[in-house]
């Protein structure tokens, strides 16, 4: 089955404390992204991959690093996280013919994380 | 930074009856358009990209897309309860960047 898979799909942590949450695909998807969702302001794209080591900033990156070593692996690191970075985070991919179109989503379950 | 404006709603119609849905964005130079829904506590799916000016249908669903006026909309004919959910406009800006609206809750009522 085609599919994007998070993990975990809940985390409770405190603040300053790292954690990863991991993203893969199985469809051979180019591109990936990071999203958080937070009530009244929608999703926001806080990184992106066009390919295998080539990533950037969306527009909320400040407190996150990804990074891209295999295709299909997608992991959002949070190095010090804090109370504002409580949100529910979807990792999605989607085909990208050599950069020039982008097909539309396939969304991972998500991930609700909390830092207290 | 781009902007995707859309009514946040509650857009409330009746079982069988035509919704209509709306997006404006901002960039000009915008090339591919699309449309998820997302049912409460789920993630986004998506039901209708479109990249052309004019309409492209897919069952009950009807994307519209007009360049010149910034606008895109998604139809959504004989509306069924299941329908009931968010509807996420999505714009990709440059190839690369996919700014999403907040979405329009749809209310279909029986």
């Amino acid at each position: 089955e085609a599919q994007v898979t998070q993990n975990p799909r809940y985390l409770i942590t405190v603040t300053g404390k790292k954690l990863t949450v991991t993203c893969s695909q199985n469809m051979n998807h180019e591109y990936m992204s990071w999203y958080r969702q937070d009530p009244g302001l929608g999703l926001r794209q806080i990184y992106y991959s066009m390919n295998v080591e080539v990533t950037d900033k969306g527009d909320v990156p400040e407190g996150y690093k990804v990074s891209r070593k295999e295709k299909r692996n997608f992991p959002l690191i949070l190095e010090s996280p804090s109370p504002n970075q409580t949100s529910l985070y979807f990792c999605a991919s989607s085909l990208s013919v050599r950069g020039s179109a982008h097909y539309g989503y396939t969304f991972g379950s998500g991930t609700r994380l909390t830092v207290v | 930074q781009k902007e995707v404006e859309q009514n946040s709603g509650p857009l409330s119609v009746p079982e069988g009856a035509i919704a209509s849905l709306n997006c404006t964005y901002s960039d000009r130079g915008s090339q591919s358009f699309f449309w998820y829904r997302q049912y409460s506590g789920k993630s986004p799916e998506l039901i209708m990209s479109i990249y052309s000016n004019g309409d492209k249908e897919d069952g009950r669903f009807t994307a519209q897309l007009n360049k010149a006026s910034q606008y895109v909309s998604l139809l959504i004919r004989d509306s069924q309860p299941s329908d009931s959910a968010t509807y996420l406009c999505a714009v990709m800006y440059g190839y690369q960047k996919v700014t999403f609206g907040t979405g329009t809750k749809l209310q279909v009522i029986p």
